[in-house]
């Protein structure tokens, strides 16, 4: 089976805080994804990466960076955590370099609370 | 913005009754996708379509795509309280770099 493992279920972090979410995935997929979720707003892509290193902007970048050193960990990164970034977070992943017709695994969701 | 929205946002069902999502993509997508997020858990895949009037079953569930492959819809026949649940469409856009682009989801509420 497919893993997708998100480090943490719940975080509650400060605002103007540093704030790591790492995502691993156990299958040598070459895509990985970074979704946040809110209610009415559907699933909206921060950051993608096709491969090692290479990554590329979603709908909703701005506040957020990336970071995939190794093909199975992605990391996301909020610079300073601000209270609107409060949301959960999903990571997924899928084979293929390039492409996205095939299906996506998700991890278990982060709930991040910034007070 | 988005750019894949789905009808309707909420729908309350009696078990048994039947029930429908639409989803609608402003641009041409290449493939749609289907996922299911039960309460508290993540979304799950359910079907790919690919070709453009394509209709898919699996068991209850009849997925079509539009024949301009812009918008697609999930039909319950008989819904049951297993189908409680979010359902999200994903379109890969046919346009610029491929990227996976979720709708909005309909939350579906069955009582029993």
């Amino acid at each position: 089976d497919v893993k997708v493992t998100q480090s943490s279920r719940y975080l509650v972090k400060r605002t103007g805080e540093k704030v790591f979410l790492e995502c691993v995935q156990d299958m040598d997929h070459e895509n990985m994804f970074w979704y946040r979720q809110d209610p009415g707003l559907g699933l909206r892509l921060i950051y993608f990466s096709y491969d090692v290193k290479m990554k590329e902007k979603g709908d909703i970048p701005e506040g957020y960076s990336v970071s995939r050193e190794k093909k199975e960990r992605f990391s996301l990164i909020l610079e300073s955590a601000s209270t609107n970034q409060t949301s959960m977070y999903l990571c997924a992943s899928s084979l293929h370099e390039g492409r996205f017709d095939t299906e996506a695994f998700f991890g278990q969701g982060t709930r991040l609370t910034v007070v | 913005g988005q750019q894949v929205m789905q009808i309707p946002q909420y729908q309350h069902v009696q078990e048994g009754e039947d029930f429908t999502t639409y989803c609608n993509s402003s641009t041409t997508l290449s493939n749609i996708q289907w996922y299911k997020q039960r309460p508290g858990g993540h979304p799950v895949f359910l079907i790919q379509l690919v070709k453009s009037g394509e209709v898919k079953k699996q068991k209850r569930l009849t997925f079509q795509f539009g024949e301009a492959k812009k918008n697609s819809s999930l039909h319950i026949t008989a819904t049951q309280t297993t189908d409680v649940g979010t359902y999200f469409c994903a379109g890969v856009r046919n346009t610029g770099f491929q990227k996976l682009v979720f709708g909005t989801g309909t939350r579906l509420l069955v009582s029993p």
